[in-house]
């Protein structure tokens, strides 16, 4: 059963910080892990899908990793901004997409 | 095409009412999928669709709520006598049929049951 774990829970950093938000994964046969933002009370944002065949997707400042073997995926945020605050989510495949709890950032100016 | 939209986007509603919500995916997409979010938690899967067959269901899917996607294209979620744990945000989410691909999200369904 896949189970999908974020550190950490919540991020405070000051705008113009390098990030790095961490996911693990229980079931490393895995075809693809994909990255989501939430804004409050919306709906999910697909930022990025890594494929089992890729190490790295990048879009724009953001850049996203994945190691199946360790059972992990970092997302990277260069130069974040407060624009940025938000929950990131991670989703790895099992029976359907398994979510995280999330990584709450906020992003101050 | 404008994404999945789901209506309504707010339901208040009675406890032991029953209620239905509307997922219409991205035309294109065969697969739908329902997830129920609680405050401070990832999105939980509840059921998908592939094209109209209902495939799959999670134990969180009580015998109250059932689902539907007639004909493959819209989905209904509806969740009959509705308990105070039901209130919740209901995603849909839809994607391509091969393995699970890119999921794509709506807005949600935001319930409280009073």
């Amino acid at each position: 059963k896949q189970e999908v774990t974020q550190i950490p829970a919540a991020l405070s950093v000051p705008e113009g910080e390098n990030l790095v938000l961490n996911c693990s994964f229980t079931d490393s046969a895995i075809y693809n892990l994909q990255w989501f933002r939430q804004d409050p009370g919306k709906g999910l944002t697909s930022l990025l899908l890594i494929q089992s065949s890729q190490r790295e997707q990048t879009s724009g400042r953001l850049n996203a990793s994945l190691d199946k073997s360790s059972g992990r995926s970092t997302l990277y945020i260069a130069a974040s901004q407060p624009g940025d605050s938000a929950t990131y989510l991670c989703a790895a495949p099992g029976t359907a997409l398994i979510f995280g709890k999330g990584t709450t950032l906020s992003v101050s100016s | 095409d404008t994404g999945v939209s789901q209506d309504p986007r707010h339901k208040i509603t009675k406890r032991g009412q029953n209620v239905t919500f509307r997922c219409d995916p991205i035309s294109e997409h065969n697969r739908l999928y329902w997830y129920r979010q609680t405050l401070g938690q990832g999105p939980e899967f509840l059921t998908y669709f592939q094209n109209e067959a209902q495939l799959e269901k999670s134990r969180l899917l009580s015998d109250r709520f059932s689902a539907e996607r007639p004909k493959g294209s819209f989905s209904t979620l509806e969740i009959q006598r509705t308990e105070q744990g039901d209130s919740a945000m209901y995603l849909c989410a839809s994607s391509f049929e091969f393995g699970i691909g890119e999921l794509f999200f709506g807005e949600g369904s935001r319930l409280t049951v009073l």
